[in-house]
């Protein structure tokens, strides 16, 4: 089982521009949750998917969107690009009445 | 709104020393409660939950945390402390989601970055 995984591993855009990661979940999961942690912080839920729909929405602006696709992977774009995006963003997969498992992650440099 | 709080941005102790993480979280009603691991670059690993039940609570690496509802807390130790325990810990509480499937957002504390001395 190869877990959550995550790409790219590391990015760097320039402001302005926009960005795509992709997850695809552990096996049997049909449920993802993308996050943003900035250094030093504890990581922000940004949106949760299941069954191809947005199910749950945190405090981030329109510029973030998302996609869920038929076999439960998922992708996050955020646009326009601020030099304050420069985060680790984190995906989570899950199924019924299991906790989140995370991918190692994508770190965005925004320069 | 559900929060949490960590006491202590950072914590050290000497190998083989009692490690104790505090978190303490607001919530309107009974959450879950997580508490996940974080080596450097690299993404969390989870090292113990609550949902339901026993308040005493034994995770992997010999780690353990004890909710407790009176004092809305849920801290997180290990008897004895070894270097390869040094990492950050993140404190964790998620909404029972009405839906009925997974659990809903996880929202986290700052984190606590944990040092090991020899």
């Amino acid at each position: 089982d190869a877990g959550v995984t995550q790409s790219p591993t590391h990015l760097i855009k320039t402001r302005g521009q926009q960005v795509t990661l992709r997850c695809s979940p552990k096996s049997g999961h049909d449920t993802v949750s993308w996050y943003q942690q900035a250094l030093g912080q504890g990581p922000q839920f940004i949106f949760q998917y299941y069954e191809e729909e947005e199910r749950q929405r945190g405090n981030f602006p329109d510029r973030f969107s998302g996609h869920q696709f038929p076999n439960y992977s998922s992708e996050l774009n955020v646009n326009a690009l601020l030099l304050g995006d420069s985060a680790l963003y984190l995906c989570a997969s899950s199924w019924i009445n299991t906790e989140a498992f995370f991918g190692q992650g994508t770190r965005l440099t925004v320069v | 709104a559900q929060s949490v709080t960590q006491l202590g941005s950072h914590v050290s102790v000497s190998e083989g020393a009692l490690v104790l993480l505090r978190c303490n979280y607001s919530s309107s009603v009974p959450p879950y409660l997580f508490w996940y691991v974080q080596y450097p670059n690299q993404g969390l690993q989870l090292l113990l939950k609550y949902t339901t039940g026993a308040t005493l609570v034994k995770g992997i690496n010999g780690f353990e945390a004890e909710f407790k509802k009176s004092e809305t807390s849920f801290h997180l130790t290990k008897p004895s402390a070894h270097m390869s325990d040094a990492a950050e810990y993140f404190c964790a509480v998620s909404d029972r989601h009405a839906g009925g499937t997974s659990y809903g957002k996880l929202t986290f504390g700052q984190g606590t970055i944990l040092t090991v001395h020899p």
